[in-house]
């Protein structure tokens, strides 16, 4: 069982905006700041899309957004496009030297 | 061209060993802490271990804890993981992976991934 706890889909229309959740188990995560999010399309590498709870690469659209409140950190996506089809995950420490992903949040774009 | 490329991977028995390597190439390795992280089959992404950027501390998950070694060699811009008494529950694609700083936990760059199969 995974320390962080994400949705295991989401679905948008092209356009809309959706928010992937990401909880936390541990009464740590609350004051963790990093938080970090990447991207995985199918057969492909994951990819850094957030950092540090709400900071994006260079080259990471803008469309993309992280934020965090609590024991929760939230992706935001605006603008749904179709290549925006992928898994996200979540990731913190699991411990001060041990990192954790979530499960995994499937998204579709109908 | 920053890049990672892992190698290694392969079938092996149950309880056997292998050693996967991830050369890195186009930044200055020895500046950035290093992870493995793998993904069964279907499966969501599971971080494996981190090694410090000089070296001088490694961590585990504990699925992997007294089984897997991670280490580097920075004149060879390598990072290895040797995995022993490998159960067929190690079946996975492992990843190699860059922390973005000296080690914070966030991963900026990724392999391609090399896929380790355990079968009898």
């Amino acid at each position: 069982q995974s320390a962080l706890t994400q949705p295991a889909s989401v679905s948008g229309s092209p356009g809309q905006s959706i928010t992937i959740s990401c909880t936390g188990v541990s009464s740590d995560f609350a004051t963790y700041k990093y938080v970090s999010w990447y991207q995985q399309h199918p057969g492909k590498s994951p990819k850094l899309i957030i950092f540090d709870v709400s900071y994006r690469p260079s080259g990471v659209s803008n469309r993309f957004s992280g934020s965090k409140s609590g024991d929760t950190a939230s992706l935001t996506i605006s603008g749904l496009q179709a290549d925006d089809e992928a898994d996200y995950y979540c990731t913190s420490y699991a411990t001060r030297t041990t990192l954790v992903f979530g499960g995994g949040t499937k998204l579709t774009v109908l | 061209q920053v890049q990672l490329v892992e190698s290694g991977g392969g079938v092996v028995q149950p309880g056997g060993s292998l050693r996967l390597s991830c050369a890195a190439s186009g930044f200055i390795f020895r500046r950035y802490g290093m992870h493995w992280v793998r993904q069964a089959p279907g499966k969501g992404l599971v971080w494996v271990a981190v090694i410090w950027h000089d070296g001088s501390r490694q961590y585990y998950a504990d699925s992997v804890e007294g089984r897997f070694t991670i280490s580097r060699d920075d004149a060879k811009n390598t990072l290895y993981l040797q995995m022993n008494s490998l159960t067929v529950e190690d079946t996975a694609v492992y990843y190699c992976a860059r922390d973005q700083g000296a080690t914070n936990y966030q991963l900026d760059l990724w392999g391609q991934g090399t896929l380790v199969s355990v079968s009898s």
